[in-house]
């Protein structure tokens, strides 16, 4: 059964950088031909798509994020991180890591971590 | 690019049938998922592809697309439905997912 565990700080005050790791089990990161992915979700508001990586750094991003955000993967640690930098109160969300399950076309996330609220505030 | 529209919100009885809809005017030309989310949980793959249904999701769960709209049908709706379900879609003209803003599923 594949698993997904983010892990971060839940406070970032603002104009700094959020850091959020996602730890994989029960998949293997390096062998593996699924992207993975994060998604965030405002307070009482719908899903947003913040980006996805493959094992060899290919990288999709939103474009509304793409300045300010830097998805990368280690796979010897099996795991993969989001940095968000410059960061406001509209940032404050929770963060889900997700695996795209999609082998070959359109993407459709699979596997979800438990989410891991941030909050943006001084 | 796609802009996916879903009512806020629906209401059914249970054992009836709920029809939840996904509209913008190109979502036939693209697969659509459909996620279940309940409150404080992350949000489960209930259909892919505009009808697959992902292992361990109930028959009852049906998705269909066509012309402007796509649909995922719930079948004898149960109280265990009632949750908030997101539709999203890829966006290959410029390599973004896509979701719509959410439908509040209600079994009265």
């Amino acid at each position: 059964q594949v698993q997904l565990q983010e892990s971060g700080p839940g406070l970032v005050k603002p104009s700094q950088t959020l850091s959020l790791t996602c730890g994989v089990s029960g998949d293997s990161i390096s062998s593996g031909t699924y992207y993975w992915s994060w998604i965030r979700q405002h307070p009482m508001r719908g899903l947003e798509w913040v980006g996805h990586i493959f094992r060899t750094g290919r990288t999709y991003y939103n474009p509304s994020l793409q300045s300010r955000l830097v998805i990368s993967i280690d796979t010897s640690q099996n795991l993969f991180s989001l940095s968000l930098n410059s960061v406001t109160a509209a940032d404050t969300a929770i963060y889900y890591c997700a695996r795209v399950g999609a082998v070959a076309g359109p993407p459709y996330f699979d596997y979800w971590g438990q989410g891991t609220p941030v909050t943006v505030s001084s | 690019s796609y802009v996916l529209t879903q009512p806020p919100s629906v209401s059914v009885a249970p054992g009836t049938t709920a029809r939840l809809t996904c509209g913008d005017s190109d979502i036939g030309t693209t697969g659509v998922q459909w996620y279940q989310q309940k409150p404080g949980q992350a949000p489960v793959l209930v259909m892919y592809y505009d009808s697959d249904r992902p292992s361990g999701i109930p028959e009852r769960f049906s998705g269909s697309n066509s012309d402007n709209t796509a649909t995922l049908t719930i079948t004898r709706v149960e109280a265990g439905d009632e949750a908030v379900y997101f539709c999203q879609v890829w966006d290959s003209s410029v390599d973004h997912v896509v979701f719509g803003g959410g439908t509040k599923l209600t079994v009265l």
